[in-house]
């Protein structure tokens, strides 16, 4: 079974630093896609940014990018730049060929002015 | 497009009663997800529907839970009889089946007494 593992709990950035988000997976499966999504506290879940597996080229939405190491199923969110309304819960999920999206327990980021 | 909708928004009931969360999926959409989120166990995918047929509901927690999609545009999580452990947000998402991006509804927040 695929498993999405977010080792930290809580980050904080102070405004207009940069702060990585960190995401390993577990999976067999070789298709795959990726995705960051934002929670902040009005619980609405937005989707960030998505990696499809097959592609080397990192994404990137203005200040968000990922850094995409498939060998070490490694799947890191870098904010650049970051403003205070970038704190949220940030999940990462896991979408392979059975359809749904799996998550990690989540990252508190909390953004200092 | 109004996005994903779902309603109630908050529901605060006793032990024991019945408990209809709707969600309306975007239009055109031919994949449903009922997610649940708690402090504990993070985000859940309780079951999931393709062109209104359940395909994995391994994650609906017991016989007390149970989930419709009568037609394209509308579905039912059922929880009869409702228990304090149930208090969750549950969170409704659609998408268009295969490739297409996993859109969240504003999710319900459900408080049994």
């Amino acid at each position: 079974a695929q498993t999405v593992t977010q080792s930290q709990p809580e980050m904080s950035v102070q405004e207009a630093e940069t702060v990585t988000l960190s995401c390993t997976y577990d999976t067999s499966e070789s298709d795959y896609y990726l995705f960051w999504y934002k929670q902040p506290p009005s619980r609405q879940m937005i989707l960030v940014i998505r990696q499809e597996a097959y592609k080397q080229q990192n994404a990137t939405e203005n200040r968000f990018s990922v850094n995409f190491q498939k060998a070490a199923k490694s799947f890191s969110l870098k904010i650049s730049d970051s403003q205070l309304g970038d704190a949220a819960m940030y999940f990462c999920a896991y979408r392979g060929s059975q359809g749904n999206l799996i998550f990690g327990k989540g990252t508190k980021l909390s953004v200092k002015p | 497009d109004a996005g994903v909708i779902q309603s109630p928004r908050h529901e605060v009931t006793e032990m024991g009663q019945e408990v209809t969360l709707r969600c309306k999926p975007i239009s055109g959409h031919n994949s449903l997800f009922w997610y649940r989120q708690t402090m504990m166990r993070g985000l859940e995918l309780l079951i999931y529907f393709n062109n209104n047929v359940p395909i994995d509901d391994s994650g609906m927690p017991e016989d007390r839970f149970s989930a419709k999609m009568p037609n394209a545009s509308f579905s039912t999580l059922k929880i009869q009889p409702s228990e304090p452990r149930d208090s969750a947000v549950y969170f409704c998402a659609s998408r268009l089946m295969d490739r297409g991006l996993l859109l969240f509804g504003p999710g319900t927040r459900l408080t049994v007494l």
